[in-house]
């Protein structure tokens, strides 16, 4: 069974800049999530897509934006990066044929995104 | 706005000793509550996902309880290893979202 992988593990980048992060889904998962994690602060959630369209999205602008795709993959994309934008941001996948959202989620690594 | 509390913010305790923790949430419009176990330079691991009021689930040495009508859950871990350091995080499931804890950060001594 393939875990939950994201990529890339860190990144730096100039605030203005854009930026893709991505992520592959626990084989079999059909719904992905996608989370912000600013140092002291737990996971805040940014959006979440069932086979591949977005069902759910937290108090994050328009500026985040994602895709799935049909293998399940994710992408998260970050226009226009502000400093505060500096986090570990954490996908998780999840298995539901049901779209219950009572599924355990599971974590990859994170990316830690630094905006200088 | 909806908060997710828990108690206490870090922990200390020596090898072979039980411990618990709290989590609050809102006891309204209930549907699930998430336990979680972070390791440092790990990803978030689940430990349970509970949603029943009165419901009792149990991972080995580590247990969880769940009260939905006055919004709380708390975790145990008996008999306290080493390997049990890490930060116990809950989540709140919410209108298709999960509003997250701060975490209790555990240190087990040897």
């Amino acid at each position: 069974e393939t875990g939950v992988t994201q990529s890339p593990t860190h990144l730096i980048k100039t605030r203005g800049q854009q930026v893709t992060l991505r992520c592959s889904s626990q084989s079999g998962h059909n719904t992905v999530s996608w989370y912000q994690q600013a140092l002291g602060q737990g996971p805040q959630f940014i959006f979440q897509y069932y086979r591949e369209e977005e069902n759910g999205r937290g108090n994050f602008p328009p500026r985040f934006s994602g895709l799935q795709f049909p293998n399940y993959s994710s992408e998260l994309n970050v226009n226009a990066l502000e400093l505060d934008d500096s986090a570990l941001y954490l996908c998780a996948s999840s298995g539901s044929t049901t779209n219950s959202y009572n599924s355990p989620l599971h974590f990859g690594n994170g990316t830690r995104l630094t905006v200088t | 706005i909806l908060n997710v509390e828990q108690s206490p913010q870090s922990l200390h305790v020596q090898e072979g000793d039980s411990t618990n923790f709290t989590c609050s949430f809102p006891s309204s419009n209930f549907y699930a509550l998430h336990w979680y176990r972070w390791e440092t330079a790990k990803s978030p691991e689940a430990l349970f996902v509970m949603t029943l009021n009165g419901d009792e689930k149990k991972k080995g040495r580590i247990s969880a309880t769940l009260n939905t009508k006055e919004g709380y859950s708390y975790l145990y871990i008996k008999g306290s290893q080493p390997e049990d350091s890490a930060t116990y995080l809950c989540a709140f499931l919410n209108n298709r979202k999960l509003i997250w804890g701060l975490g209790t950060s555990l240190a087990v001594n040897p």
